[in-house]
């Protein structure tokens, strides 16, 4: 059964600093893997998503790097903003997907960026 | 552009009645998801439907069905609803887009049971 963990479990950091969370997952047979932002009782936003083929993905002050092998995702948010406040989620969706197989999701990094 | 839609946002129901919750997917989404979120915690897979099929199933009750319907809008029913079925729903729809699976996700119906 896959696992995700994700760590740090909460993170506060001073505006403009660079950070990084963490992603793990116990079975690398994944097809892809995705990040999500999810505000404080609202819902899912995808930021970023990662096939199994893909090493890394940016999307402006974001980048997300997969290393299938040992079963790790890091997102980096670079110059971070109070905007960016938010409880961050890893999901990985395992192989087999064209039966709309399920993502699962780690526990998530609470971010809180100070001004 | 749209996105998956769901009904009602909120919803309070006492124990033991019954709760409707409906999603509406992107259009032309082959694919819909139900995940329960409890407090404090990451969002859990329930059920999937691919084609108006169920394809997939989680740690769903069996208190809860959900069927998916022609125009692909997808209805989760639950019944002899407990305290513990407090949580936040989401519906999420995806379509394989040039090699690519991505899920979009509902705004969420929060479920409070009193």
């Amino acid at each position: 059964k896959q696992e995700v963990t994700q760590i740090p479990a909460a993170l506060s950091v001073p505006e403009g600093e660079n950070l990084v969370l963490n992603c793990s997952f116990t079975d690398s047979a994944i097809y892809n893997l995705q990040w999500f932002r999810q505000d404080p009782g609202k819902g899912l936003t995808s930021l970023l998503l990662i096939q199994s083929s893909q090493r890394e993905q940016t999307s402006g002050r974001l980048n997300a790097s997969l290393d299938k092998s040992s079963g790790r995702s890091t997102l980096y948010i670079a110059a971070s903003q109070p905007g960016d406040s938010a409880t961050y989620l890893c999901a990985v969706r395992e192989q087999g997907e064209t039966s709309g197989s399920r993502l699962t999701f780690g526990e998530g990094t609470q971010l809180t960026v100070n001004p | 552009a749209a996105g998956v839609i769901q009904s009602p946002r909120h919803l309070i129901k006492e124990k033991r009645e019954t709760a409707t919750l409906k999603c509406y997917p992107i259009p032309r989404h082959d694919t819909v998801y139900w995940y329960q979120q409890g407090p404090g915690q990451d969002p859990q897979f329930l059920i999937s439907f691919y084609e108006k099929m169920q394809s997939d199933k989680g740690s769903i009750p069996d208190r809860f069905s959900a069927q998916q319907f022609s125009d692909y809008h997808s209805e989760l029913n639950m019944s002899s609803l407990e305290l513990g079925d407090s949580a936040l729903y989401f519906c999420a729809s995806s379509l394989r887009d040039r090699g690519i699976r991505r899920a979009f996700f509902g705004q969420g119906t929060r479920l409070t049971v009193v």
